[in-house]
């Protein structure tokens, strides 16, 4: 079946704009994260969705970032008045039911902010 | 707190030769996981292996095995048979039944040379 996606593959924006990224999770899965990597780096946790409870927002690093899941599907990661240190790879996976289970990856977002 | 660390930035391995990289961990959980991810240049992470932390026996798939010592807290990797496609970057990565996201290594670099 469809892996995880993830849009768009490359965003180049300029310091202080809004970008949105999307992420669509393998059908049925019910947990979504969100994950940024930085050059050279790990990936550092952003945000975790589990069905209908409150998202753990714990790794979010300011309140220029946010992320909804609407109808339990599909996400966005909106990053306001971006950075230059916000540029990254933004990386989202998806798992079945929740921590348990494998976390599957999408392809990630490059984000370049000049 | 949960971390995980991979002390060999870079490693080397001759086709058709063996390759182990090191991961080891601090974990104050007792329902935990183990994954070892691989990022090709694509940035796709892969899942290679998973290794549930009450199972004492190692996990393996094809050439792909583990060396988990709990009690030490080490979980490496051993590649065999080494391929030009194994070549990527290798992330360890905890996860636990009491969290969602997973912690992740700062990654290994592994060359497979011709």
């Amino acid at each position: 079946g469809a892996g995880v996606s993830q849009s768009p593959s490359n965003k180049v924006t300029e310091k202080g704009k809004d970008v949105e990224l999307r992420c669509d999770p393998i059908s049925g899965h019910t947990a979504l994260y969100w994950y940024r990597q930085s050059l050279g780096q790990g990936l550092e946790f952003l945000i975790y969705f589990q069905g209908n409870s409150a998202p753990d927002k714990s790794g979010l690093p300011s309140d220029r970032f946010s992320a909804e899941r609407t109808g339990g599907s599909v996400s966005t990661l909106t990053i306001q008045r971006t950075q230059q240190e916000d540029s990254a790879v933004y990386l989202c996976a998806s798992s079945l039911v929740g921590s348990r289970e494998t976390q599957y990856f999408g392809p990630g977002t490059r984000l370049l902010v000049l | 707190a949960q971390t995980v660390t991979q002390s060999q930035p870079e490693m080397s391995v001759q086709e058709a030769e063996t390759v182990t990289l090191s991961c080891t961990y601090d974990t104050s959980e007792s329902d935990y996981y183990l994954f070892w991810y691989k990022q090709p240049p694509s940035r796709q992470m892969i899942l290679v292996i998973r290794q549930e932390a009450y199972k004492q026996q190692n996990a393996t798939e094809n050439r792909f095995s583990v060396n988990f010592q709990k009690a030490a807290k080490s979980f490496s990797l051993k590649i065999s048979d080494s391929q030009l496609g194994d070549a990527a970057m290798y992330f360890c990565a905890h996860g636990a039944g009491s969290q969602g996201n997973l912690i992740f290594g700062k990654g290994t670099k592994l060359s497979v040379k011709p």
